[in-house]
């Protein structure tokens, strides 16, 4: 079935450390992608998005996103994490079918960023 | 607070009840989604409305039932509902409906089903 996949369920890190995400999806044809992050405590909320143009995209708080559309890929990374940082991360893809928004969403990552 | 407020918080039914979830959204939007995020799964897309037109039904149950009187107000309406349909109701809002737009999320109705 077609979908969205993150490598990593569960996540710990030290202050300071490197941070990577993997997304995959399966769709082939154009994708619009996406990652949300859902802090603890509150809603779900757009970390960055990709839709055309320079595969590389940078969001907020100092983190990033490379497509690498030959890997159906879409990972998250961040050089230098904080505890602030200490979130669920989705990975979100609108499929290349349909006129509408249908995000489809990964299950999820949660990072833990331990001072 | 992202504009989308979402009421109940919090609810616990009885399988045989009838309820309804609220979302209201107060930023002009013209397209509104009811997502399902069960434990230990992805958010699953429900339903989406592009201006209070149903334009997607992602293959749900007709125990959900939603209503869009309006491009700023989209409910939920529950009956007969099953155990399994214990689960985090979001809702969420879009400028117009299109694949590319940020969606804006409230902060979901827990609920329960007895």
């Amino acid at each position: 079935a077609q979908s969205v996949s993150q490598h990593n369920h569960h996540v710990i890190l030290s202050e300071a450390a490197s941070l990577e995400l993997g997304c995959n999806y399966s769709y082939g044809g154009t994708v619009n992608l996406f990652w949300y992050v859902q802090y603890p405590g509150q809603h779900l909320q757009l970390l960055l998005k990709y839709f055309s143009g320079d595969p590389l995209v940078k969001g907020i708080k100092g983190f990033e996103a490379e497509f690498i559309k030959s890997k159906f890929s879409f990972n998250l990374r961040k050089p230098s994490v904080q505890w602030s940082d200490t979130a669920e991360y989705f990975c979100a893809v609108t499929p290349p079918f349909g006129g509408y928004n249908k995000l489809i969403f990964g299950a999820g990552t949660r990072l833990a960023v331990h001072p | 607070e992202t504009g989308v407020t979402q009421t109940p918080r919090h609810l616990v039914m009885g399988m045989t009840n009838k309820k309804s979830l609220k979302c209201e959204q107060h930023l002009g939007h013209n397209a509104m989604y009811w997502y399902k995020q069960s434990a230990k799964k992805p958010l699953e897309l429900m339903f989406v409305y592009s201006l209070e037109e149903r334009v997607e039904n992602n293959s749900v149950p007709s125990r959900f039932s939603p209503e869009c009187p309006n491009s700023s107000h989209l409910f939920l309406h529950l009956h007969t509902l099953q155990p399994e349909d214990s689960a985090l109701y979001l809702c969420a809002s879009s400028q117009n409906g299109s694949p590319n737009e940020k969606l804006f999320f409230g902060s979901g109705t827990q609920l329960s089903v007895l």
